[in-house]
Order: C-alpha cells, then sequence, then structure tokens
C-alpha cells in the first residue's frame, strides 16, 4: 500500500519551531517530487511547500518563506518541515502531498497549534 | 498569483441529480508548450485529507467513479457530477499548477438536498 504519514505536529509559542517529518512507503520515495500542504481549522487548502526529488530544487509559499525549510532524504524515505518564528496563523493541519502540481497521494495530516 | 475563484460555496443536490461547480482563474492556466490546461479538482471528506479526482482539466484519476467529469480551458473550468450519491458528500476543491505559487479554489460544499 502506498502511504504518507506525518508527526512532530504540537502546541507551541508564538516565535517557537517545530520539525515535521513525513516517511513514504509503499512507493519508491526518491523518484517523486514531494510537497507540504495546509489547512487551517475550517478553512480551505494552501499550498505551503515544494521540493525536487534531489532536493536541489524548492518552493516555498510567501507567507512561509524564510522562516520554512523544506527538505528530505532519499536513503530514509523521508520529507521534513523545518518551521521557525512561528505564528499563530501558521495553526493548521500540515499535510504532505507526493506529486509535482497534482497531487496523487496524500498523508492524513498533522495538527500545529501556535497559541500562547 | 493565480486566484482561484469557485462557484456556488455551497449546492445541495437531490440524490441521482447532477450536481456542477465552476472554478474561474485569474489568468489562464493553459500550457502553451503542451496544450494542457493545469487544473486538478480534489474531493475532500470530512476529517480525512483531500483526494486527487481530476487532473489536467478533464483526466479522471485511475478508480475515480466515472459519474465525475471536468471540463474547461484557459481560465473557466467546470466539475460535473452526473448522478449524486450519498458518498459524494463532501467539499471539493480546484486548483491551479501552472505556475508557482500553486493555489486553490476556496472549496464548494456539496450535500443532499
Amino acid at each position: 500500500d502506498v502511504n504518507l504519514v506525518e508527526s512532530g505536529g504540537g502546541l507551541v509559542q508564538p516565535g517557537g519551531s517545530l520539525r515535521l517529518s513525513c516517511g513514504g512507503s509503499g512507493f519508491t520515495f526518491s523518484t517523486y517530487e514531494m510537497n507540504w500542504v495546509r489547512q487551517p481549522p475550517g478553512k480551505g487548502l494552501e499550498w505551503v511547500s515544494y521540493i525536487s526529488t534531489s532536493g536541489d530544487t524548492v518552493y516555498y509559499s510567501d507567507s512561509v518563506k524564510g522562516r520554512f525549510t523544506i527538505s528530505r532524504d532519499n536513503a530514509r524515505n523521508s520529507l521534513y518541515l523545518q518551521m521557525n518564528s512561528l505564528r499563530a496563523d501558521d495553526t493548521a493541519v500540515y499535510y504532505c502531498a507526493r506529486g509535482r502540481g497534482s497531487t496523487t497521494i496524500w498523508g492524513q495530516g498533522t495538527m500545529v497549534t501556535v497559541s500562547s | 498569483d493565480i486566484v482561484m475563484t469557485q462557484s456556488p460555496d455551497s449546492l445541495a443536490v437531490s440524490l441521482g441529480e447532477r450536481a456542477t461547480i465552476n472554478c474561474k482563474s485569474s489568468q489562464s492556466v493553459l500550457g502553451s508548450s503542451n496544450s494542457n490546461n493545469y487544473l486538478a479538482w480534489y474531493q475532500q471528506k470530512p476529517g480525512q485529507p483531500p483526494k486527487l479526482l481530476i487532473y489536467w482539466a478533464s483526466s479522471r484519476k485511475s478508480g475515480v467513479p466515472d459519474r465525475f467529469s471536468g471540463s474547461g480551458s484557459g481560465a473557466d473550468f467546470s466539475l460535473t457530477i452526473s448522478s449524486l450519491q450519498a458518498e459524494d458528500v463532501a467539499v471539493y476543491y480546484c486548483q491551479q499548477y501552472y505556475s508557482i505559487p500553486w493555489t486553490f479554489g476556496q472549496g464548494t460544499k456539496v450535500e443532499i438536498k
């Protein structure tokens, strides 16, 4: 079964940091481009970041640029999102999603809450 | 950024009837090199992640029931559910992947009348 599992979410204070992880299984992780997409509670979807198969090309939304860093470890079949300088409006379910553009496989998501 | 606008925000349709959701982009998402429209449709049920239904505006993902169809080109697109089933109750999103940042519509909630 093709599967993506996120972890690392939780409650963090404004200005704090958090590192999300996403593990892939059931497919050759290193051959797929990956993304992070988030969804604030009760709201719509927002693409956050993209990384190429090798990791040498990355993109970010303006809302996270300079604060978040996407990376991957193909040997560990893992995707990461380092989130710094967190703000209340970063509160959301964070999904990892496979593909470039149209994303075919999504994880179940991990909740990040930024609050004092 | 390309702004995606869906209409309506919600709709209620009787079982077995047709449901149509519209999506308009603020600029064309038609690729000049391959003549593909960089437009996808997703379905999201409560408590679940989104699920890809349609890509390239009209290509149905494997395993998606054929009552779901996508149409349109350039900047105007539609998702049609030809005969609404109870399991189709969900929020539907369009998304452009023509240019970074990839952007989603605000979502359309489909309910049973």
